[in-house]
C-alpha cells in the first residue's frame, strides 16, 4: 500500500499570502496524483489531477507540481474562500487508492 | 450537470446491515468506474470500494472485505453499497465518487475522482 504523507498538518496564514502544501508518496506514483479541497460539511472537490492539471473551473491561483514521490500544491494568493482542508491522493498503484491525512489551511 | 446523490444512511446497531445508494445523473453512468469513500467524524478520507463499468471487477479495502458489497444498476443509473456486520469503526459519512478511468488492451488506468456526492452519514451504535 502506498502511504501518502502531507505536511504540515496545519498552516496558519493570512489572506493574500502565498501558500505551499506538500505531499510525499512512500513510492513513486509517477504523475498520478490529485489534490482535493474540502470545506466543513461539504464533499471533497477536485482541484488538481495528473499532479499539475487544474480541474474544470478551478482558479489559476491553484497550481500543482512534482512527480514521483514529491508533490506540491501552491495557492499563489490566498482568498478567504480558500480556507479549507486539502488532501492529496494517489491513483497510480491500486487497490487501495490512498489519501494523505490532509492539511488544514486556517487563518 | 453531473450529480451524485447518496441515500440510505442512518443509525444502525452493531452487527446490523445497511444499503447505501448513489443516484447519478447528468452523464453516461455506464461509462465510468465508481467508488465509495468514507470519512469518520473529524478524520480524513478513506477509500472503501470500486466497481468497474460492467460490474465484472470490484475492489475493496481490507477493512471492509467480506462485509461490504459494491454493485451498480446501469439501467437505473445507481450505485449501491451493501454493508453487513457493521461495527462502530464503520461510523462515517459515505461518499460516492466518479472515476473517469481509461481501459485499453485489457489494461485499465484509474484517474482522479472528478465528482463526488454530498455524502450520507452512517452511525453504528447501540
Amino acid at each position: 500500500e502506498i502511504v501518502m504523507t502531507q505536511s504540515p498538518a496545519t498552516l496558519s496564514v493570512s489572506p493574500g499570502e502565498r501558500v505551499t502544501l506538500s505531499c510525499r508518496a512512500s513510492q513513486s506514483v509517477h504523475s498520478n496524483l490529485a489534490w482535493y479541497q474540502q470545506k466543513p460539511g461539504q464533499a471533497p472537490k477536485l482541484l488538481i489531477y495528473g499532479a499539475s492539471t487544474r480541474a474544470t473551473g478551478i482558479p489559476a491561483r491553484f497550481s500543482g507540481s512534482g512527480s514521483g514521490t514529491e508533490f506540491t500544491l501552491t495557492i499563489s494568493s490566498l482568498q478567504s474562500e480558500d480556507f479549507a482542508l486539502y488532501y492529496c491522493q494517489q491513483y497510480d498503484n491500486w487497490p487501495p487508492w490512498t489519501f494523505g491525512h490532509g492539511t488544514k489551511v486556517e487563518i | 450537470e453531473v450529480q451524485l446523490v447518496e441515500s440510505g444512511g442512518g443509525l444502525v446497531q452493531p452487527g446490523g446491515s445497511l444499503r447505501l445508494s448513489c443516484a447519478a445523473s447528468g452523464f453516461t453512468f455506464s461509462n465510468y468506474w465508481m467508488h465509495w469513500v468514507r470519512q469518520a467524524p473529524g478524520k480524513g478520507l478513506v477509500w472503501v470500494s470500486r466497481i468497474n463499468t460492467d460490474e465484472s471487477s470490484t475492489k475493496y479495502a481490507d477493512s471492509v472485505k467480506g462485509r461490504f458489497t459494491i454493485s451498480r444498476d446501469n439501467a437505473k443509473n445507481t450505485l449501491y453499497l451493501q454493508m453487513n456486520s457493521l461495527g462502530a469503526e464503520d461510523t462515517a459519512v459515505y461518499y460516492c465518487a466518479r472515476d473517469p478511468a481509461h481501459c485499453s488492451g485489457g489494461t485499465c488506468s484509474s484517474s482522479a475522482f472528478d465528482y463526488w456526492g454530498q455524502g450520507t452519514l452512517v452511525t453504528v451504535s447501540s
